[in-house]
């Protein structure tokens, strides 16, 4: 079964500061995993995608990476500023015997101060 | 293009009632999948649709149910409300099931309060 976990649980920087999260993953056997953002009662918004066979994808002052083999990932944030605050969380892509899913971790609340 | 609806976005049960969620996809996806946010357990998944055919089942008791339609329109039920069941239900669409190189869009969800 697979199991996800994000480490820092919450988070508080200074604007400007950069900053990584972690996330890790006990099943290797993943086809994608994916970053979201979510805002206080809100839906998700998808940050970034990356592919099982990829290393890193970036966008914007977003970068993540992914070592498959070792079971992690790795968000970093350039620059931050307080828009940024919101709950990040990390989810993995399984194909299962039909179907599929994503399996996420609990995420880190992430503040940053003006 | 219009994403993820949910409707509604807001809904006060009591507990031994039933509930009806409905997700409309973004246009051209015939894959939903359906999640449950709590507090205590975080995001865990709930189903997963695709042709009107459920693909997969998350670890929920069979109060929890659903179905698709032939528009790729989702409802989920659940009967018998517990106070358990209060979270934030998150529909999501993609373009079919195992599409490795998409990402999953997700909805503004349905917040659930059972008292």
């Amino acid at each position: 079964k697979q199991e996800v976990t994000q480490i820092p649980a919450a988070l508080s920087v200074p604007e400007g500061e950069n900053l990584v999260l972690n996330c890790s993953f006990t099943d290797s056997a993943i086809y994608n995993l994916q970053w979201f953002r979510q805002d206080p009662g809100k839906g998700l918004t998808s940050l970034l995608l990356i592919q099982s066979s990829q290393r890193e994808q970036t966008s914007g002052r977003l970068n993540a990476s992914l070592d498959k083999s070792s079971g992690r990932s790795t968000l970093y944030i350039a620059a931050s500023q307080p828009g940024d605050s919101a709950t990040y969380l990390c989810a993995v892509y399984n194909k299962e015997t039909s179907g599929s899913r994503l399996t996420f971790g609990e995420g880190t609340q992430l503040t940053v101060n003006p | 293009k219009a994403g993820v609806t949910q409707t509604p976005r807001y809904l006060i049960k009591t507990r031994g009632q039933q509930v009806t969620l409905s997700c409309s996809p973004i246009s051209g996806h015939r894959s939903v999948s359906w999640y449950q946010q709590t507090p205590g357990q975080g995001l865990q998944f709930l189903f997963e649709y695709f042709s009107e055919t459920q693909r997969n089942k998350g670890n929920f008791p069979g109060r929890f149910s659903g179905r698709q339609f032939s528009n790729s329109r989702s409802e989920m039920n659940v009967s018998t409300l517990e106070l358990g069941d209060s979270a934030l239900y998150l529909c999501a669409s993609s373009l079919a099931v195992g599409a490795t190189q998409e990402t999953q869009y997700f909805g503004p969800g349905t917040r659930l309060l059972v008292l």
